[in-house]
């Protein structure tokens, strides 16, 4: 595997349910993000990482959980969601959450998450 | 703060054709400026990033953007569309401290014409 792998790259829930979403990046990198895509809105960042630490939550609502256990990994566990949660959640990944000008953000390809 | 704005949510051009996507920016300290490039169901990929050096940019599949400080815009050209440009593209805007502190546009829909 090479970049930034995302799984389940679909999943439909019920608003009971409890599921998580996985993302992987193979890019030695130390900062990890999540991004919300919804139709006809700008991408919106959730989540911030930087060597496994929570550095940035936008106001997140509390049923989305972020856990990183290290610096390749990162989920978000869902739970009780809304409709309106339905979106393609993008993970993210760069060298670290500073500055420079070489620190860009590789993206996966999202899962696309319906919610019931 | 930062801010971008892309005109145009969907443009429209004939295969070999000029593409022209439009970015402005706001930023009141000198900003990296980015274009990312998103194919049905999958991520974004950077196509080409301004970072103060060059102010003519060349990126992946024959894209180029050049920054223009004067009228705060960083417009995405390519002299000849090809089908496979059809996707969506997204202008973006970074502050040069933080890699987590990008703002991106809205997104503009290219639809190529055979």
């Amino acid at each position: 595997e090479t970049g930034v792998t995302q799984t389940p790259r679909h999943l439909v829930m019920g608003m009971t349910n409890k599921k998580s979403l996985k993302c992987e990046q193979h890019l030695g990198h130390n900062a990890m993000y999540w991004y919300k895509q919804s139709a006809k809105k700008p991408l919106e960042l959730m989540f911030v990482y930087n060597f496994k630490e929570q550095t940035e939550n936008n106001s997140v609502p509390s049923r989305f959980s972020p856990e990183c256990p290290n610096s390749s990994h990162l989920f978000l566990h869902l739970h009780t969601l809304q409709p309106e949660d339905s979106a393609l959640y993008l993970c993210a990944s760069s060298q670290e959450s500073g500055g420079g000008p070489y620190n860009e953000q590789f993206f996966g390809p999202g899962t696309r998450l319906t919610v019931l | 703060a930062q801010s971008v704005t892309q005109l145009g949510s969907h443009v429209s051009v004939s295969e070999g054709a000029l593409v022209l996507l439009r970015c402005n920016y706001s930023s009141s300290v000198p900003p990296y400026l980015f274009w990312y490039v998103q194919y049905p169901n999958q991520g974004l990929q950077l196509l080409l990033k301004y970072t103060s050096a060059a102010t003519l940019v060349k990126g992946i599949n024959g894209f180029e953007a050049e920054f223009k400080k004067s009228e705060t815009s960083f417009h995405l050209t390519k002299p000849s569309a090809h089908m496979s440009d059809a996707a969506e593209y997204f202008c973006a805007v970074r502050e040069y401290s933080s890699a987590s502190k990008i703002i991106f546009g809205s997104g503009t829909r290219l639809s190529i014409r055979p």
